[in-house]
């Protein structure tokens, strides 16, 4: 089993729509999570942290549940600047751990 | 403007020719990380270094150097480059262990023929 999982998708969705991502860790001693954008050919860039009560920047909520050690990210009113993969970081003792990503679409 | 650069970008070489890709970043980070991505297998860490002279092995360490004189640069090694490390290399800097943000270079796209 992979350390950190993530459905690869694609994911097609029309704009204004709202897209889920879950990913799931292995590790539960695991002490802090982020989501990352990268765009295609580009760096990973962090798209935010996940805290334990869940956190919202604007169109974008993560949230995370520890007793089934998954986390997730809710992207509302999909704009087609969303277009992008997400990958999911877990910090398991100091070390970060990527999943595979998820590729997201937004179609006009 | 903080950032992590990485030299060469693109490169195309050939099985058993040495090669370096330096990275570089003005951020003052101690603790800086190459990794590798291949399609369907995400980013795989290859060393990381918590410190000047202090480096370790990540998840993928075999066919690769490191080194860590300086603290701003931390150069990725292939003494004799194979096919199967024709990959996207990234180098990536934070500014403490675990909890901060990772800052990542352009990435840097190398061919082994």
């Amino acid at each position: 089993r992979k350390e950190v999982e993530q459905d690869p998708g694609p994911f097609n969705v029309p704009e204004g729509a709202t897209v889920a991502f879950n990913c799931t860790y292995s590790n539960s001693a695991s002490q802090s999570f982020f989501w990352y954008r990268q765009d295609c050919r580009k760096e990973p860039k962090l798209l935010m942290s996940v805290y334990s009560s869940g956190n919202e920047d604007g169109r974008f909520t993560a949230q995370l549940n520890r007793a089934s050690q998954y986390i997730s990210l809710l992207i509302r009113d999909s704009k087609l600047s969303d277009s992008a993969t997400y990958l999911c970081v877990v910090n398991s003792q100091g070390q970060l751990t990527f999943g595979s990503g998820t590729q997201l679409t937004v179609l006009p | 403007e903080a950032q992590v650069t990485q030299n060469p970008r693109y490169l195309i070489t050939v099985t058993g020719k040495k090669l370096t890709v330096t990275c570089s970043q003005n951020m003052n980070h101690e603790y800086m990380s190459w990794y590798r991505q291949d399609p369907g297998l995400g980013l795989r860490q290859i060393y990381y270094s918590m410190n000047v002279e202090v480096t370790d092995k990540g998840d993928v360490p075999e066919g690769y150097k490191v080194s860590r004189k300086e603290k701003r640069n931390f150069p990725l090694i292939l003494e004799s480059p194979s096919p199967n490390q024709t990959s996207l290399y990234f180098c990536a800097s934070q500014s403490g262990w675990g909890r901060y943000e990772q800052y990542f270079g352009p990435g840097t796209r190398l061919t082994v023929t």
